[in-house]
């Protein structure tokens, strides 16, 4: 079965520091990995994803097969960055149908 | 371009009662899927939709049910509510059925008492 974990439900950090959301995954096969992003008030919208490797918002994340983990860093965070933030896992057969972890609410205080 | 709607907002039903959740999607999108977000969860996915036929689901009862029609929007329906059914009903359209991006409605937040 596939499983996504998020082990924060809430993250605090200040204005500059460094931000590592933790995101771990279980799936047999070759996994698609998604991070989505809720800010307050607005609907949920895809962030970024692995396999495009690309960087958005100054947020990045490395797919590490032998840890099957996806952990999502920024090295200074913004105040504009607070928001929730959801790991997904694409199912087998169709990378569209996903598998969320429970989200990490990301404050970033002042 | 429009986003993805979904109507209602708000729904209040009690136990043992049927609901239709309402969605349309992105224009030119002909792909539909539909996620329940119970409290303090990440988003778990019911089914999805792609030219009028249903392309996979999750692990829900088949009292969970849905409809595309021609004009891609969708409809879920929830036959015999339970308690805890109570949640978020997220809809999320994609350009194609390979798609990895997807566009996500506001949600429909459903109560049943």
């Amino acid at each position: 079965a596939q499983r996504v974990t998020q082990p924060e439900k809430l993250l605090s950090v200040f204005k500059g520091a460094p931000v590592e959301l933790k995101c771990n995954y279980s799936y047999s096969g070759s996994p698609e990995l998604f991070w989505y992003v809720q800010y307050s008030r607005q609907r949920l919208q895809l962030l970024l994803r692995h396999i495009s490797r690309e960087s958005i918002k100054g947020f990045t994340a490395d797919l590490n097969k032998g840890e099957t983990s996806f952990h999502l860093k920024k090295p200074f965070a913004q105040e504009e960055d607070s928001a929730m933030y959801y790991c997904a896992l694409g199912m087998t057969g169709g990378g569209n149908k996903l598998t969320f972890g429970t989200g990490t609410q990301l404050k970033v205080e002042l | 371009e429009t986003g993805v709607t979904q109507s209602p907002t708000h729904l209040i039903k009690t136990r043992g009662q049927q609901v239709t959740l309402r969605c349309s999607s992105q224009s030119g999108h002909n792909t539909v899927s539909w996620y329940q977000q119970a409290l303090g969860q990440g988003p778990q996915f019911i089914f999805q939709y792609y030219r009028e036929e249903e392309n996979g689901r999750g692990n829900f009862p088949p009292r969970f049910s849905g409809l595309q029609f021609p004009n891609y929007s969708s409809e879920l329906n929830v036959n015999a509510l339970e308690l805890d059914d109570s949640a978020l009903y997220l809809c999320a359209s994609s350009l194609y059925v390979e798609s990895d991006t997807q566009y996500f409605g506001p949600g429909t937040r459903l109560t049943v008492l």
